[in-house]
């Protein structure tokens, strides 16, 4: 079965420069969450979509925007980049806003 | 303090052995998830027990729910090797739909071969 795909996967950047992660969700789900794991941590919830519209928002830094498409696709931009956004950056899907959600693989942003 | 706690934070104990992790919230919830997660990997639902049930069980996996006391636990029965890696409840920032995951602090768990 078709999962979340994330990209890239690992992603390289020195500080002050941006980066922007992409996530795919599973085919028919709606809703595209995000959130931010760093070393040793839980991971902390940044912001949700659900139907193209920002649903939830949680710990998520004003340098860091996103949006889902009309092919529900999202896209997380993240500006003037700091040492300590260096972490895992999960999307995750749900289909209709439901309780369970689907994880990524994740992409590994290491910030120099 | 956080929503959804872990404890332990760590439990290492033999395979075949039972595993039992707890998790305390704080605000009131429709439902707690528990999600797997091995090492720098995405995060894999396991079980979710609504707020009106007090165990749930799925093949080797036992979910209680102790409303009054904001709490849950999650037994592993007979440990595998495999069954190494940290374990977070989950609860919704609001119980709605599309809302954000709170997760606790995780226990990781290591089963020795």
């Amino acid at each position: 079965a078709a999962g979340v795909i994330q990209s890239p996967r690992h992603l390289i950047k020195e500080k002050r420069e941006t980066a922007t992660l992409k996530c795919y969700p599973i085919p028919r789900h709606d809703t595209v969450y995000w959130y931010q794991q760093g070393p040793g941590q839980d991971p902390q919830f940044l912001i949700s979509f659900y139907e193209k519209m920002q649903s939830d928002k949680g710990s998520i830094p004003d340098r860091f925007s996103a949006q889902q498409f009309s092919d529900y696709h999202s896209e997380l931009n993240m500006s003037s980049l700091e040492l300590g956004d260096s972490a895992l950056y999960f999307c995750a899907s749900s289909w209709q806003g439901r309780n369970i959600q689907y994880f990524g693989a994740g992409t590994r942003l290491s910030v120099l | 303090s956080q929503q959804g706690e872990e404890d332990p934070q760590a439990l290492s104990i033999q395979e075949g052995e039972n595993a039992t992790m707890n998790c305390s919230y704080k605000t009131s919830i429709n439902n707690l998830q528990w999600y797997r997660q091995n090492s720098g990997r995405g995060l894999v639902h396991l079980i979710l027990i609504r707020s009106n049930e007090r165990e749930k069980h799925s093949g080797r996996l036992r979910v209680t729910l102790d409303t009054s006391k904001k709490s849950s636990s999650l037994l592993i029965t007979a440990s595998r090797a495999a069954d190494t890696a940290s374990y977070f409840c989950a609860t919704a920032n609001s119980g709605g739909g599309a809302d954000g995951l709170t997760f606790g602090k995780g226990t990781h768990l290591i089963i020795q071969p």
